[in-house]
């Protein structure tokens, strides 16, 4: 089975920098995608990391350990339309299909 | 552009009705999965398929069925509608190669 943990809930001010967490144990391990989904709406892709380290893309960023099992989604210059819930989504090894987690609702205020 | 698309984006029906949720993408993906997403649970996984006449169960498959019959369109069948069905509904599809879903805007179904 798989066991995905990431905070429920965050806050952070509008310009700040914010990391999201997310610990996971997999049979095996392919991958590991971060969405962001706001209220309402489809999830949308972010990020997907396969080897170690940290991939930057604009004011996102994402930094996985495989050993650790553990991964983070960072956001920079935070704006309010940043405020959505953040998916961590580990694919199995062997699988076309990530498992998610339950989300990290994040509220970005002025 | 290519897309996915869901009909319809809204549906009430009633304890034990069939319903029928259509999915079509035109990305010309060979994958395609149903999730249901519910408050404190997250995505779940109801079916996927990985092509043409290829259907397989998820995690939370009791009650529901899928067929594929082409590349474009995975329908999601309740065959008896329940309450504990009321749930947004969200297609997705994914290039075997990249794995990166690409989801549907989705269907809120209430099941009263």
């Amino acid at each position: 089975g798989q066991n995905i943990d990431q905070p429920t809930e965050m806050t952070a001010t509008e310009g700040a920098i914010v990391q999201i967490n997310c610990t996971y144990q997999t049979s095996g391990f392919n991958g590991l995608f971060w969405y962001q989904q706001h209220a309402g709406e489809a999830p949308t892709f972010l990020s997907y990391n396969v080897l170690d380290g940290l991939e930057e893309k604009g004011r996102f960023s994402s930094f996985l350990s495989r050993s650790k099992g553990y991964s983070y989604l960072l956001l920079k210059e935070l704006q309010m339309k940043d405020s959505a819930s953040y998916l961590c989504a580990p694919l199995s090894g062997g699988s076309y299909i990530p498992t998610f987690g339950r989300g990290t609702s994040l509220i970005v205020h002025p | 552009d290519a897309e996915i698309t869901q009909s319809p984006r809204h549906k009430i029906t009633e304890t034990g009705r069939q319903v029928t949720l259509a999915c079509h993408q035109t990305w010309n993906h060979n994958n395609m999965f149903w999730y249901r997403q519910d408050l404190g649970h997250g995505l779940r996984l109801i079916h996927y398929s990985y092509g043409v006449q290829d259907t397989n169960k998820g995690e939370v498959s009791d009650g529901y069925s899928v067929s594929r019959s082409n590349t474009e369109d995975l329908p999601l069948t309740l065959e008896s509608a329940a309450s504990s069905q009321t749930s947004v509904y969200f297609c997705a599809s994914s290039d075997p190669d990249r794995n990166e879903q690409f989801f549907g805007p989705g269907t809120r179904l209430t099941v009263l």
